[in-house]
């Protein structure tokens, strides 16, 4: 199957500072990846949609001046907290899209804020 | 409101015995439904996907069976091995027509093969 990469794999920041997350799709080229969250115990809930070459779409709820996203090429897409705070801890998953059909997930990035 | 439910939060099946995974939906509007297996602190590994124009799709030991009128699929694995002790995630998708859309999980299955 398809291969989607994630950096880092965790990471411990200090409250108020940023934290940038990478996501890439090593052998394919992904027009469309997503992003998601994952609070202990809890299903992965989609954050975003991140299109190469357009602005990012927020599900419901999710402030998009705290989670930038950039979608710089067809296969690297990036996902900045800015300003996190201790609630931002989580597991972030990206997906990227084969085509329309499956999506192929990165293996999560661990956010511990403090 | 959930749109994608797995009502059992856990399942214990014997090795080599068929394990069943279910999947309810309330959303007339997926079109494509999806299963993957996850460990903790690692993202979900795709198994099998479905479309809604299908009712059964088999890989291996997998098959998602897809019931449209009662809004329900299943995952079957046979025969279990103690390798497939994980948490399952069902998904499901719409498809908006400008692109696809992120998908709703269930809040999935921890599926536990006994030896």
């Amino acid at each position: 199957g398809a291969v989607v990469s994630q950096h880092p794999s965790r990471v411990i920041c200090k409250s108020g500072t940023s934290v940038k997350i990478e996501c890439r799709s090593l052998d394919f080229q992904a027009t469309t990846m997503f992003w998601y969250r994952q609070f202990p115990k809890q299903s992965l809930m989609l954050m975003a949609t991140s299109n190469e070459g357009s602005k990012a779409t927020y599900e419901q709820g999710v402030e998009k001046d705290k989670f930038l996203i950039n979608h710089a090429s067809l296969t690297l897409s990036t996902l900045t907290v800015t300003s996190a705070h201790p609630e931002d801890s989580s597991f972030y998953i990206c997906s990227a899209d084969t085509e329309g059909e499956t999506q192929y997930f990165g293996p999560g990035t661990r956010l511990l804020v403090l | 409101d959930q749109q994608v439910k797995q009502n059992s939060p856990s399942l214990s099946v014997q090795e080599g015995r068929i394990s069943i995974l279910n999947c309810d939906y309330t959303n007339s509007m997926f079109d494509y439904f999806l299963w993957y297996k996850k460990y903790p602190a690692e993202g979900p590994t795709f198994l099998i996907s479905i479309s809604s124009i299908k009712d059964k799709n088999e890989d291996g030991r997998f098959t998602v069976f897809l019931n449209k009128s009662a809004k329900h699929l299943s995952l079957h694995i046979v025969p279990s091995q103690p390798g497939d002790s994980a948490v399952y995630f069902c998904a499901a998708r719409t498809y908006s027509g400008g692109g696809a859309d992120g998908l709703t999980f269930g809040k999935g299955t921890h599926l536990i093969i006994q030896p």
